[in-house]
């Protein structure tokens, strides 16, 4: 069964700030999906991971994979009031089910 | 366009009533599925279609049943409503089942009471 975690499950950090949050999973699969979501809101895609080594940023947000430790992470740079939101990771085991989320977390950016 | 439409958006039961989530999406995806989100948990599959006419259970589908009977719906029915199915669910459709993202609906708030 895939497993899907989440570090940290809360984060509070400060205005200006760089942070990473980390997901790890239990298969071999190569293909890793970030997304966002606002309070009472539905899921907005951020990035979308297909390859060992994998890099892709927009903004303030870089996403990385490293399938051979199963490890994908989501850093913030200089983080702003805008960021705060909970973000999930998921992913698909090469393509033999539905995508599995993380628990998400839920990142909250104070001045 | 439109994307993924889930209506109604928020809905009351009482326990033992039965009702139908709706979703269409208008991107003409192969898959589709659906999600429940409960506090803190992340989302957890309910049932998932690879196509018309092909429905599939996920990790939760106790109490809850789909049919696909077209490539844009796939309705999401609640026979006998209890208050463990109170959560936010979300449909959402895709491509295909690997290395495609998957595009949500804006969700369905139900509580059943």
């Amino acid at each position: 069964e895939l497993k899907v975690e989440q570090n940290p499950l809360f984060l509070s950090m400060q205005e200006g700030k760089n942070y990473t949050i980390y997901c790890n999973y239990s298969t071999t699969s190569d293909r890793l999906y970030w997304y966002r979501q606002d309070p009472g809101k539905s899921l907005e895609s951020l990035f979308v991971l297909l390859s060992n080594g994998a890099v892709k940023q927009e903004g303030r947000l870089m996403a990385s994979l490293d399938t051979k430790a199963r490890l994908s992470t989501l850093h913030i740079t200089a983080a702003v009031h805008d960021l705060s939101a909970t973000y999930f990771c998921a992913v698909d085991d090469s393509g033999n089910t539905p995508l599995v989320f993380g628990k998400g977390t839920r990142l909250s950016v104070i001045a | 366009n439109a994307g993924v439409t889930q209506t109604p958006k928020f809905r009351i039961l009482k326990i033992g009533q039965s009702m139908t989530l709706q979703c269409t999406q208008d991107m003409n995806h192969n898959y589709m599925y659906w999600y429940r989100q409960d506090p803190g948990m992340g989302l957890k599959l309910i049932y998932y279609s690879v196509g018309a006419g092909i429905t599939d259970k996920g990790e939760v589908p106790n109490g809850y049943n789909v049919s696909r009977s077209t490539t844009e719906d796939f309705p999401l029915r609640l026979e006998l409503a209890a208050p463990s199915q109170t959560s936010v669910y979300f449909c959402a459709s895709s491509w295909g089942q690997g290395g495609t993202e998957a595009f949500f609906g804006q969700g369905t708030r139900l509580t059943v009471v």
